[in-house]
């Protein structure tokens, strides 16, 4: 059966405390890794697509990377305003499927 | 770019009322639209995938009776909640993609959700 574990479910930093979240997967047939950040009462905001094992993306203090298995994102300096839950996805044969996310809070 | 719109945020009605859920694509074509619950602390549930032009496919669990989808155009799809009681009291969150459903891995972009409180 598909499934995408995200860990830890939840998360303190120290503002500029680099870390990294991880999302595992088992899809068959994977077509696309897709991270998003959401914010309390929001619908969540698209981050990075990844296709492809050995794939990496970045966004200012964010970088997703892929492998077989799992996909990590990573944020260096992490600043107060990161501070939100990280969605991430993988798009199987037929479906998306969702994980349950990491609650980042990064404290000043 | 990719913008897609909810409307309303939030609605508060009475048992056994219907409530209609807008879900716009602002600025790209959205042939596949998705619309799901997420309940506190849980990640998003995928109710019914809709294609334009044609019926949604509903999950499983999930009363298509219930839940009407109307996908009329590329821009546009409508989630009802037909006489709704407390316990549809939820999130409701849409997204919009472009490909057909089977067909493209591209991302979801979501609206904002609306905040269903059935009293």
């Amino acid at each position: 059966e598909d499934q995408v574990t995200q860990s830890p479910e939840a998360l303190r930093l120290q503002e500029g405390e680099s870390s990294s979240l991880n999302c595992s997967y088992t899809v068959s047939g994977l077509r696309g890794l897709f991270w998003y950040r959401q914010d309390p009462g929001k619908g969540p905001e698209f981050l990075f697509t990844l296709y492809s094992a050995g794939e990496e993306k970045e966004k200012e203090r964010l970088k997703a990377t892929l492998t077989k298995k799992e996909s990590f994102l990573h944020i260096t300096a992490p600043k107060p305003e990161d501070s939100a839950t990280y969605l991430c996805a993988a798009r199987g044969t037929y479906k998306y499927i969702f994980g349950t996310g990491t609650r980042l809070k990064v404290l000043a | 770019g990719a913008v897609v719109s909810q409307h309303p945020s939030r609605v508060i009605c009475k048992s056994g009322t219907s409530v209609k859920i807008e879900c716009r694509s602002l600025d790209f074509q959205a042939t596949t639209m998705f619309w799901y619950r997420q309940f506190p602390k849980k990640s998003l549930m995928l109710m019914a995938t809709s294609n334009e032009g044609s019926k949604a496919t509903y999950e499983q669990g999930v009363e298509k009776d219930k839940f009407l989808i109307n996908h009329a155009s590329l821009t546009l799809s409508t989630l009802t909640v037909t006489s709704a009681h407390p316990e549809d009291s939820s999130f409701y969150i849409c997204s919009a993609r472009v490909g057909t459903a089977f067909g493209s891995n591209q991302p979801q972009h979501f609206g904002d959700g609306t905040r269903l409180s059935i009293l």
